[in-house]
């Protein structure tokens, strides 16, 4: 099976910045993946990486190291809008998603 | 716009019935579509892989013959929840990717949120 670890919560201010890790182990690797998904809606795609560096996207970016099996979601100038559940997902040598449980954000005026 | 549509959104019903749930991919051939299943305050959990035209792949411990999935057309699968029970109650939750490798990400349909009474 998969495991993949992320921080359970994080709480910021309104206009911060803040940086989500995540660290995972995985029988093949096609790709890292972060969604946002709001209380009760289903999630939405945010940023993909498969090579090792930084994809920036806006306000939010994704880093990706695959030797130490680690990424982070990067989100600068944070919105109240912002608050929700992000979502690291990796996808294995099969292309199936597997998820970790999710890192709730609170942001705070 | 929504690439993957998801019906019904929500369905409350009694105990013992048959819940059947629709994923449609809206402007490509999906040969591929995966059901997921989330627990309140929990992440997502892959039940079953829908493949056209064959049988699908389930998950360790999701029992096939209670969640039958038939991926009929390139654009459509659907997931029949049999004999619904209380602790059936969840939010299931389909996903369809353009391609199966690439950098194409899954997109998920919006959800369905099965009470069973």
């Amino acid at each position: 099976g998969q495991n993949i670890d992320q921080p359970t919560e994080m709480t910021a201010t309104e206009g911060a910045i803040v940086q989500i890790n995540c660290t995972y182990q995985t029988s093949g690797f096609n790709g890292l993946f972060w969604y946002q998904q709001h209380a009760g809606e289903a999630p939405t795609f945010l940023s993909y990486n498969v090579l090792d560096g930084l994809e920036e996207k806006g306000r939010f970016s994704s880093f990706l190291s695959r030797s130490k099996g680690y990424s982070y979601l990067l989100l600068k100038e944070l919105q109240m809008k912002d608050s929700a559940s992000y979502l690291c997902a990796v996808r294995d040598g099969d292309y199936k998603l597997s998820f970790g449980a999710g890192t709730t954000v609170t942001v705070r005026a | 716009g929504a690439v993957v549509s998801q019906h019904p959104s929500r369905v409350i019903c009694k105990s013992g019935t048959s819940v059947k749930i629709e994923c449609r991919s809206l402007d490509f051939q999906a040969t591929t579509m995966f059901w997921y299943r989330q627990f309140p305050k929990q992440s997502l959990m892959l039940m079953a892989t829908s493949n056209e035209g064959s049988k699908a792949t389930y998950e360790q411990g999701v029992e096939k013959d209670k969640f039958l999935i038939n991926h009929a057309s390139l654009t459509l699968s659907t997931l029949t929840v049999t004999s619904a029970h209380p602790e059936d109650s969840s939010f299931y939750i389909c996903s369809a990717s353009r391609e199966t490798g690439g950098n194409q990400p899954q997109h998920f349909g919006d959800g369905t949120r099965l009470s069973i009474l």
